[in-house]
């Protein structure tokens, strides 16, 4: 069962235009999610993440919403940069006890033409 | 503070033969991580290990295998390597249950 799934394997986008990556989730006991970044040969850094209480989260040129109803988040990048190309990975986060659980879905490339 | 190392960064191995990764997470931090990267199925949790113990395990065979070491070092090992088991294999470290977790660049293992 995939509970976090990037239904996009790729996306281009022109340089200074938006970015819009998406990303569907079944499982509704996340309390978080996140969003990683990874280039060839590195691997996935932190990028930006919501709380499953907030519905948008923005840091610069990066911004996540949450639409609760319908399990769904997305990722907005603008304007996009040539340095944006990378892998998006999705991922819920789920408190278990005292632990905390990363799901993540199967990434998004995306290429940013300058 | 050093990042998340990982050796060794390349392995070629043919099929039946075992093989050992190792992970060293950023100092301090106690829990570590291992993920399955695979074009197909992308990042797949393997297990985390924090304080020495095994504390999560994902859906993955008895093959795949880890431990922890009283530094916070830890190793990853497959036994009876599968062709399917080529991937790129990450190890991430964080603080505390709740933190961020911080990746290394991954071990790339290729069976033949």
């Amino acid at each position: 069962d995939q509970q976090v799934k990037q239904n996009s394997p790729s996306l281009s986008v022109q340089e200074g235009r938006i970015s819009i990556l998406n990303c569907d989730y079944t499982n509704s006991m996340f309390d978080y999610f996140l969003w990683y970044k990874k280039y060839p040969a590195e691997g996935p850094t932190f990028l930006i993440s919501i709380s499953s209480i907030k519905d948008k989260n923005e840091d610069g040129r990066f911004t996540v919403f949450l639409n609760k109803s319908a399990k769904h988040l997305s990722l907005h990048i603008v304007p996009s940069q040539p340095g944006d190309s990378a892998v998006y990975f999705c991922a819920g986060g789920m408190i278990m006890g005292s632990n905390y659980k990363l799901t993540f879905g199967k990434g998004t490339l995306l290429t940013v033409n300058p | 503070k050093a990042g998340v190392t990982q050796t060794p960064r390349y392995l070629i191995k043919t099929r039946g033969q075992q093989v050992t990764l190792s992970c060293s997470p950023i100092s301090g931090h106690r829990s570590v991580s291992w993920y399955q990267q695979t074009p197909g199925q992308g990042l797949q949790f393997l297990f985390e290990y924090f304080s020495e113990t095994q504390r999560n395990k994902g859906n993955f065979p008895g093959r795949f295998s880890g431990r922890q070491f009283s530094n916070s070092r830890s190793e990853m090992n497959v036994s009876t390597l599968e062709l399917g088991d080529s991937a790129l294999y990450l190890c991430a470290s964080k603080q505390g249950s709740y933190n961020e977790q911080f990746f290394g660049p991954g071990t790339r293992l290729t069976v033949l």
